[in-house]
């Protein structure tokens, strides 16, 4: 079964610029969620999606959306990029939001803002 | 609020010795419980769960967790470190104050760091 996929790997961009990363999750999978890591904040939670619904929202600006498809891909979108928006982007994905299942990561899209 | 600390940015341990990377966490109610591992430039790959029931969890690669309850830990474990094991890990838990969520709450991660 192949893993979680997320295009493109790695990005650069600059300031004022917007940017859209895409993940396909595990098949089967109904939820994915996004992160973002940094080496001065870790990791955190940016959303999560189940059945094309976003369930849950962390705590970016409203410059960070995203959505879902019907086949269980998602989009994030970030717009007008700041310098601090450099990052690795992870998407995860499981097969619902039960408490119990655990989250199968993609490898990530680097993105750099200059 | 909930919370997961991994009180080491760093462990180093000889190849062949024991190894154990440290998790508290802070939780309402029952606490799900995951380590995860990164190597450079990779995802996270999950490594083992605590969701109920034996303490000692059993996972991936060889590794296992004890979870305490009382001393809210969740310590990461193996009996004999290899130089491959050398990477990033990640205690998490799920956020259980958002209902019906897969959000996971992570620590700050801890450095292994394993010598032959």
């Amino acid at each position: 079964k192949a893993g979680v996929t997320q295009t493109p790997r790695y990005l650069i961009k600059t300031r004022g610029q917007q940017v859209t990363l895409s993940c396909s999750p595990i098949s089967g999978h109904r939820s994915v969620s996004w992160y973002q890591q940094t080496p001065g904040q870790g990791l955190q939670f940016l959303f999560e999606y189940f059945s094309e619904t976003q369930r849950n929202k962390g705590n970016f600006p409203g410059r960070f959306s995203g959505r879902q498809f019907s086949n269980s891909r998602s989009e994030m979108n970030v717009s007008t990029l700041e310098l601090g928006d450099s990052a690795l982007y992870l998407c995860a994905s499981s097969l619902s939001l039960a408490g119990g299942d655990e989250q199968f990561f993609g490898p990530g899209t680097r993105l750099t803002v200059l | 609020a909930q919370s997961v600390a991994q009180p080491e940015d760093q462990v180093n341990v000889a190849e062949g010795n024991p190894l154990t990377v440290k998790c508290t966490y802070s939780v309402s109610g029952n606490p799900y419980l995951f380590w995860y591992v990164q190597y450079p430039n990779r995802g996270l790959q999950f490594l083992l769960k605590y969701i109920t029931g034996d303490n000692l969890v059993k996972g991936s690669y060889g590794f296992e967790a004890e979870f305490n309850k009382s001393q809210t830990s969740f310590h990461l474990k193996k009996p004999s470190a290899l130089v491959s094991d050398s990477a990033l890990y990640f205690c998490a838990v799920r956020d259980s104050n958002s209902g019906n969520t897969g959000k996971l709450i992570f620590g700050q991660g801890t450095t292994l760091q394993v010598k032959p």
